[in-house]
């Protein structure tokens, strides 16, 4: 499994964007790269995954570096429901999520 | 939406005894899995399942086994509850192997006492 490296914690101002990042420098060349967020109290979901171009939806958007070696995670306009964890995870093929610590989104209104 | 429920929100067993943990998942996802959180763990894979009577071991499988009768149902097992495993029990589904999200429930409390 490839190893990531993230804030610990990042502080944001409502309305502001966030960018949340992720360094995966031993990601082979067929990981995905997964984001999960855990709000309080809840199960982990879904936010975004992407290869190698960027990819945008409607919870959030995802840098890829063109070596691959790091992301970022992109919320264009926190707000106080996006206070979490946030999970960055390369993904194999078929393989099994693994979680890491995370970063604490900590959003100040 | 996709919908992963699980049996309980809270959960208190002696020592001893046999739990069962049961998730079920409304999308017909091909693949299930249980997680445990502990605080400064995060969040460990127990077992999994790509298909119905398929398990394989996650990362900390001693001490639990499973069962997946049905597509939609899978079961995590507690043969003899001890303390330690007093924790947060998560399930998840995905719709097969691949580059597919996961869709977790909202946990099991479990506490042992």
């Amino acid at each position: 499994d490839a190893k990531t490296t993230q804030p610990n914690s990042m502080e944001s101002n409502e309305e502001e964007p966030v960018h949340l990042p992720c360094n995966h420098s031993t990601i082979s060349g067929t990981d995905y790269i997964h984001w999960y967020r855990q709000l309080p109290s809840q199960g982990p979901e879904y936010v975004i995954h992407g290869l190698t171009s960027n990819v945008n939806n409607r919870m959030a958007s995802l840098a890829i570096a063109e070596d691959r070696k790091s992301s970022t995670l992109i919320l264009h306009r926190a707000t106080l429901r996006d206070a979490a964890v946030y999970y960055c995870i390369p993904l194999e093929y078929g393989n099994k999520l693994v979680f890491g610590a995370g970063t604490i989104l900590r959003v100040k209104s | 939406d996709v919908k992963v429920t699980q049996s309980s929100r809270y959960l208190v067993k002696r020592t001893g005894e046999k739990v069962f943990l049961e998730c079920v998942q409304d999308m017909d996802h091909e693949n299930m899995f249980w997680y445990r959180q502990d605080p400064g763990l995060g969040l460990r894979l127990i077992y999994f399942s790509y298909d119905v009577k398929m398990k394989e071991k996650g990362d900390i499988p001693e001490g639990y086994s499973v069962s997946r009768e049905k597509k939609e149902r899978f079961s995590l097992i507690l043969e003899s509850a001890s303390t330690n495993q007093t924790s947060m029990y998560l399930c998840a589904s995905r719709r097969q192997i691949g580059a597919y999200e996961q869709y977790f429930g909202p946990g099991t409390r479990l506490t042992v006492t």
